[in-house]
């Protein structure tokens, strides 16, 4: 079956510095992968889609890889601030099938900015 | 605010009542969703409609009943719960067909206590 990992449940960090995240997935091929930044109760909000084919893609201070030999990406946050303080998720999406998606979501990372 | 609405914010209810939630989308949307989060799991997809039409169940049990009367509302009817239906539910739409996009809208989400 499909198997998103998020590398760990909790990542603290010194403001400043660049959090890297990773995601690793098995028994999956996805047509792209998606980031999402959830805060304590209130629904996830889309940050990044990355499709199979692209390597790399930024915005702003953030950064996305994706390895489809590697089966991982690598979500990058370069000077961090405690505002950036957060859970990541992790989302896989297969294909466009019939105008709709079906969507695989990791446990998340719960990012922590330390001032 | 994303352009999805979810109420109540907060329920709290006995094993043998009878609820429902409530999602509404403002940005014309043909697909919506029903997902499921519990503490420390990840989010879990438990329906999606497609212009009105249910296109996945993904093995929900039946005291869970989705509703969908047009494009903009999606409702989850609720009845005879169990304590381990206590969670998170969220509520998302999105146009995969736009070109290059295909992010998923969220509501703030229910969060449900079953007593």
């Amino acid at each position: 079956s499909q198997k998103i990992e998020q590398n760990s449940e909790a990542l603290n960090i010194q403001e400043g510095k660049t959090a890297t995240l990773t995601c690793n997935y098995t028994n999956y091929s996805p047509a792209y992968l998606q980031w999402y930044r959830q805060d304590p109760g209130r629904g996830p909000v889309f940050l990044l889609l990355i499709r199979e084919n692209e390597k790399e893609k930024r915005k702003e201070r953030l950064k996305v890889t994706f390895d489809t030999t590697l089966k991982q990406s690598l979500f990058h946050i370069t000077a961090s601030q405690p505002a950036d303080s957060a859970t990541y998720l992790c989302a896989l999406d297969g294909a466009n099938s019939g105008g709709y998606q079906k969507v695989t979501f990791g446990t998340g990372t719960k990012l922590q900015v330390i001032p | 605010e994303t352009g999805v609405t979810q109420t109540p914010r907060h329920l709290v209810m006995g094993m043998t009542n009878k609820k429902s939630l409530k999602c509404e989308q403002h940005l014309g949307h043909n697909a919506m969703y029903w997902y499921k989060q519990s503490a420390k799991k990840p989010l879990e997809l438990m329906f999606v409609y497609n212009f009105k039409e249910q296109t996945e169940n993904n093995s929900v049990p039946s005291r869970f009943s989705p509703e969908c009367p047009n494009s903009s509302h999606l409702f989850l009817h609720l009845h005879t719960l169990q304590p381990e239906d206590s969670a998170l539910y969220l509520c998302a739409s999105s146009q995969p067909d736009r070109v290059f996009n295909y992010e998923q809208y969220f509501g703030p989400g229910t969060r449900l206590t079953v007593t």
